[in-house]
């Protein structure tokens, strides 16, 4: 298996610019989860799905994310319009039925210039 | 929701000896403790994990303890050596309702000094 696939793996955009994240679980993980990482705040949850469903989005900073997963194979996260703070490593990640083993995503590291 | 809170902050210690990071976690209910490893510029990878119905698990080098009563885990490093310095995370979940959801700890620097 060739485990989560993000891309792209880095993005540079300026301020107000929409960006989309791309990921793909590992094939038979039924949870995918997009976490951010900073140096100030550490990894933080955005939001998951379970079988293709949001389940808990309370960790998205605001109205100007979204995350869609239109099927089993496909996520996207997207920013419009990015802001500098939106700067961070993104992470996706995916885990199987009972839930033990998150794998994660080499990341994208978005850049908001 | 779930609170972990991880200690400490950053850890060097000499080649060869051992290293242990602590967490606390509040919510009783959490039943899944995982470890992860980061290396810098790269993703975090599993690299133990403990359930609720065990207090030890070791393999290799690496071995990790719960105390469920008292709400903390730790990761015990033995023989440190230079390619275990890293960002450790430890983390905690319980089961909510259809899926796994998990809380991290703010990470530890470790350095492994030659």
């Amino acid at each position: 298996d060739a485990g989560v696939i993000q891309s792209p793996r880095h993005e540079v955009t300026e301020m107000g610019q929409e960006v989309t994240l791309r990921c793909k679980p590992i094939s038979g993980h039924n949870s995918l989860f997009w976490y951010r990482q900073t140096m100030m705040r550490g990894l933080e949850l955005l939001i998951y799905f379970n079988n293709n469903v949001p389940i808990d989005d309370s960790g998205m900073p605001e109205d100007r994310f979204s995350a869609k997963m239109p099927n089993a194979s496909f996520s996207t996260l997207k920013i419009q319009p990015s802001e500098p703070r939106d700067s961070a490593v993104y992470f996706c990640a995916s885990s199987p039925r009972d839930g033990y083993g998150y794998t994660f995503g080499s990341g994208t590291r978005l850049t908001v210039v | 929701g779930e609170n972990v809170e991880q200690h400490p902050s950053t850890l060097s210690v000499q080649e060869g000896d051992s290293a242990v990071i602590k967490c606390t976690y509040s919510d009783s209910a959490s039943n899944y403790f995982p470890w992860y490893k980061q290396e810098l510029g790269k993703r975090p990878q599993l690299i133990i994990d403990i359930r609720s119905n065990v207090g030890e698990k070791k393999d290799q080098r690496i071995a990790v303890t719960l105390n469920k009563t008292a709400k903390h885990f730790s990761l015990h490093i033995t023989e440190t050596q230079p390619e275990d310095s890293a960002v450790y995370f430890c983390a905690a979940t319980g089961s909510s309702g259809s899926a796994r959801q998990l809380t991290f700890g703010s990470g530890t620097q470790l350095t492994v000094l030659p």
